[in-house]
């Protein structure tokens, strides 16, 4: 299986571009969200969601956009980039998320952006 | 508010000892559920226990364990024999009844020395 995968691994932005950062996974999960992790902050939650055709907003959902059209593909828009958005970005995915607290997240295995 | 708190920033051990990582939460949630993940330098998230706040006992994964005491708010971990490849951030994580967010500490970077 190959579980959860990101793309690109690295990316290079101006201030101003967009671009898409891809999500997958082949587990069949119904959870996916977004982190970001920036150092001394740990991971923050961006967006989430918990089904096909259903996206919530996290903790810092500003400047992103998602959507959730199959089970499979959850990525993640940056509709115009600013430099605050240099960080590490991970997908997650799990079973189930609401109710069923002891699904673990599964991670990709990053994609690291610059906003220059 | 919910949050979770990891106040040490950095450990050090020397291998084959054991070794606790603290963390703290805050919820007014009766039924939660506490995660703790391992990134090695590699960058890669790895799940490595799960406790729920209703379980009587504490969770055990191998040379891993987590010692709740709930009264307390406090989910630490225990590393048992610690090797060189424990040396990696760990982070601690909280997911509310009936949420979907999992809420993250800052971490504590792990060092094992020989």
């Amino acid at each position: 299986n190959a579980g959860v995968t990101q793309t690109p691994k690295f990316q290079v932005l101006k201030t101003g571009q967009s671009m898409t950062l891809q999500c997958a996974q082949d587990m069949n999960h119904e959870y996916m969200s977004w982190y970001r992790q920036d150092p001394g902050m740990g991971l923050r939650l961006i967006h989430y969601s918990v089904g096909a055709g259903i996206t919530d907003q996290g903790e810092v959902p500003n400047g992103y956009n998602v959507s959730r059209s199959t089970t499979e593909d959850f990525p993640l828009r940056l509709l115009s980039a600013a430099p605050s958005q240099t960080s590490v970005y991970f997908c997650a995915s799990s079973y189930s998320g609401q109710g069923a607290n002891n699904s673990p997240l599964h991670f990709g295995n990053g994609t690291r952006l610059t906003v220059t | 508010a919910q949050k979770i708190t990891q106040t040490q920033p950095g450990m050090f051990v020397q291998e084959k000892e054991a070794v606790t990582l603290d963390c703290t939460y805050d919820t007014s949630d009766q039924s939660y559920g506490l995660f703790w993940y391992k990134q090695p330098s590699s960058g890669e998230m790895i799940f490595l226990i799960y406790q729920g706040s209703y379980d009587e006992q504490n969770a055990t994964e191998g040379r891993y364990s987590l010692n709740f005491q709930k009264a307390r708010k406090s989910a630490n971990l225990v590393i048992s024999a610690s090797q060189l490849g424990d040396s990696a951030m760990y982070f601690c994580a909280m997911i509310p009844h009936n949420t979907d967010k999992l809420i993250f500490g800052t971490g504590t970077r792990l060092q094992v020395f020989p």
